[in-house]
């Protein structure tokens, strides 16, 4: 399975609900990533798990937050998000190939997931 | 910091010609890789093709290959053969060695292949 799994494939929420995105992979990766991505735009890292541990959080608004629960599944968990965090969310995941230094190897093909279009009213 | 640069913004292409995509980076890192992934209208990043910083050949995959030039710091995909399913954008993207897989993109390519 070289597959990598997102729901809902679209969100709507306004700005005082609560709603979490989910991510599945059951590719036996180790690393898994949360990309944000607006329109006409290149995607923009917010997350890096590692063996379901945090390792990089890029000064991501505390209104996400980022979940690892097992490591087949990432969650992104959203609360008072702004009409400016309205994009489309995609989750990604690689082999974890340790780089010379620590950290993760430059050679990181990154499977993604379809995303989630959220809009946030 | 590293930066990638696409400097074309759109292109059309007829079927079953060539077409170049121009990818230049900036970096003083010597360990680092390069990435290109198509991204149809759906919204799926695919990934194409890779090349290492201290991989001497040219990476191919398919229809797919990237002339790397290091020296120049550029990595162009070339698609040969186009198809009416290679309309997308196409991103060009870095990562450095020990930076836990963050990728930093380029502005993108929005391909249109006509009949």
């Amino acid at each position: 399975d070289t597959e990598v799994t997102q729901t809902p494939k679209h969100l709507v929420m306004g700005m005082t609900n609560k709603k979490s995105l989910k991510c599945e992979q059951h590719m036996g990766h180790r690393a898994m990533y949360w990309y944000k991505q607006k329109a006409k735009k290149p995607p923009e890292l917010m997350f890096v798990y590692s063996y379901e541990k945090l390792s990089i959080n890029e000064s991501v608004p505390s209104r996400f937050s980022p979940e690892c629960p097992n490591s087949s599944l990432l969650n992104l968990h959203l609360h008072a998000l702004q009409p400016e965090d309205s994009a489309l969310y995609l989750c990604a995941s690689s082999q974890f190939r340790p780089g010379l230094a620590g950290g993760i190897s430059s050679y990181n093909e990154q499977f993604f997931g379809p995303g989630t279009r959220l809009t946030v009213l | 910091a590293q930066k990638i640069t696409q400097t074309q913004p759109g292109m059309f292409v007829q079927e079953k010609e060539a077409v170049t995509l121009d990818c230049t980076y900036d970096t003083s890192d010597q360990s680092y890789g390069l990435f290109w992934y198509k991204q149809p209208s759906s919204g799926e990043m695919i990934f194409l093709i890779y090349q290492g910083s201290y991989d001497e050949q040219n990476a191919t995959e398919g229809r797919y290959s990237l002339n790397f030039q290091k020296a120049r710091k550029s990595a162009n995909l070339v698609i040969s053969a186009s198809q009416l399913g290679d309309s997308a954008m196409y991103f060009c993207a870095m990562s450095l060695a020990d930076s836990w897989g963050k990728l930093q993109f380029g502005a993108g390519t929005q391909v249109v292949v006509t009949p």
